[in-house]
């Protein structure tokens, strides 16, 4: 199992312009989630997923928008990116749904390598 | 402000010696704690949880302690490697899915 996998590692974006951070698991993990860590600092939740059709915002949703049509996808758009969202971007999932991956506790977040966004 | 916090951003520890990181959480509501490990330009990795139950889990090499009279919790390491160099967060839940983080700390073991 590859587990969380984000694309692209690293993008340099112009301010304004907008793109969109993949995020996959093959878990079967019912649950997904997004986060932003700024440097120096802890991760801050931006969208959060509990299921296919579902989303619901975090902490810190503005300037970002979320779909989750698959279990397995959960994209992150920025529509016109802004200098305050350069930052890492990291996914995660947990919570495996009948036939999903176990581990020592059904609450555990597994989290993707990251995506590190620079607005210029 | 965040609602879990670290008491300090930095910790030097030689090796072989025992590591212990502190975190201070404020709400009483949460119930759910995760310790994670991120090593640079990765993200972060589950290392150790404990419910509001319990006072003490341990894990190989790793206990977590929890002290809900005065919102308290720790992760000891013992014997600390190299390996272990990284940034240390605690994370805090009462809905056992949205975490709250802290800063972290920064773990660099002296060899």
């Amino acid at each position: 199992n590859a587990g969380v996998t984000q694309t692209p590692k690293f993008r340099i974006l112009k301010i304004g312009q907008s793109m969109t951070l993949q995020c996959t698991q093959d878990m079967n993990h019912n649950y997904m989630y997004w986060y932003r860590q700024d440097p120096g600092m802890g991760l801050k939740l931006i969208y959060y997923s509990v299921g296919a059709g579902i989303t619901d915002k975090g902490e810190v949703p503005n300037g970002y928008n979320v779909s989750r049509s698959t279990t397995e996808d959960f994209p992150l758009r920025l529509e016109l990116a802004a200098p305050s969202q350069t930052s890492v971007y990291f996914c995660a999932s947990s919570y495996p749904i009948a036939g999903g991956r176990l581990r020592s506790s059904y609450n555990e977040q597994f989290f993707g390598p990251g995506t590190r966004l620079t607005v210029l | 402000g965040e609602s879990v916090g670290l008491h300090l951003p930095t910790l030097s520890v030689q090796e072989g010696d025992n590591s212990i990181i502190n975190c201070a959480y404020s709400n009483s509501a949460s119930d759910y704690f995760i310790w994670y490990k991120q090593e640079s330009g990765k993200g972060p990795q589950f290392i150790i949880d404990i419910r509001s139950n319990m006072d003490k889990r341990q894990g190989q090499r790793v206990t977590v302690l929890l002290n809900k009279t005065v919102k308290h919790l720790s992760l000891q390491i013992a014997a600390t490697q190299p390996g272990d160099s990284a940034v240390y967060f605690c994370a805090e839940t009462f809905n056992d899915y949205k975490l709250s983080f802290g800063a972290g700390t920064t773990v660099t073991v002296r060899a």
